[in-house]
């Protein structure tokens, strides 16, 4: 089955750039989805289709997607940005859908 | 307002039932496939199970295929989610989610989520 691999943490200072990866087998010829989870909230959509930005996502997150490696970017980092972020692909061979196994985002 | 409400979890015995019921409103029910996706406490997201807007396509994560049946109702706006022979590995927080196309679109947006506990 396909898998999604993401680091479990990432840490950045306020300001700067955090880049979460999402790494998985040719996965630049998949559409990635990616999600923004709070503590006890439920999660919420952030890039769709590699790097479309729904409304009311700030346009500090961006996303891209190549090779075997998509990658969410956060510019300008804010202390409201400290979540658990999941990306989200639909492997067509297994027809399934497939999570990565999430990445903590601490805002130092 | 897109809502998405779950309910029918509990607390169940292993080898047990259960039928999880998710209610949609603010939105055109049958425009829409529609998902099941689990957390267990502090871990991560697992997609278990999706259909199409019209339920003639589904399809099921390896972990719960042949105990678990995805079905919904679009004249109550009601999604469902059969569970037997439950285990405990199947003790999670189980959230509906929405999908425009599935399964390969995106899900917006997430019911808070129902906790079903498998325990004896």
């Amino acid at each position: 089955s396909y898998v999604l691999t993401q680091p479990p943490s990432v840490s950045v200072a306020p300001g700067k750039t955090a880049r979460i990866t999402c790494g998985g087998n040719n996965i630049g010829s998949k559409s990635v989805h990616w999600y923004q989870q709070m503590p006890g909230q439920a999660p919420v959509v952030a890039i769709y289709y590699d790097r479309d930005r729904p409304s009311g996502i700030p346009e500090r997150f961006s996303g891209s997607n190549s090779g075997n490696t998509a990658t969410l970017t956060i510019s300008r980092v804010e202390a409201g940005d400290e979540a658990d972020y999941y990306c989200q692909v639909w492997d067509s061979s297994s027809d399934h859908v497939v999570f990565g196994g999430g990445t903590k985002l601490t805002v130092l | 307002e897109v809502q998405l409400v779950e309910s029918g979890g509990g607390v169940v015995r292993p080898g047990g039932s259960l039928r999880l019921s998710c209610t949609a409103s603010g939105f055109i029910f049958d425009d829409y496939g529609m998902n099941w996706v689990r957390q267990a406490p502090g871990r991560g997201l697992e997609w278990v199970s999706g259909i199409t807007w019209d339920g003639s396509s589904t399809g099921y994560a390896d972990s719960v295929k042949g105990r678990f049946t995805i079905s919904r109702d679009n004249a109550k706006n009601s999604l469902y989610l059969q569970m037997n022979s439950l285990r405990a590995e199947d003790t999670a927080f189980y959230h509906c989610a929405r999908a425009l196309t599935w399964p390969q679109g995106w899900f917006d947006p997430w019911g808070q989520g129902t906790l079903v506990t498998v325990s004896s």
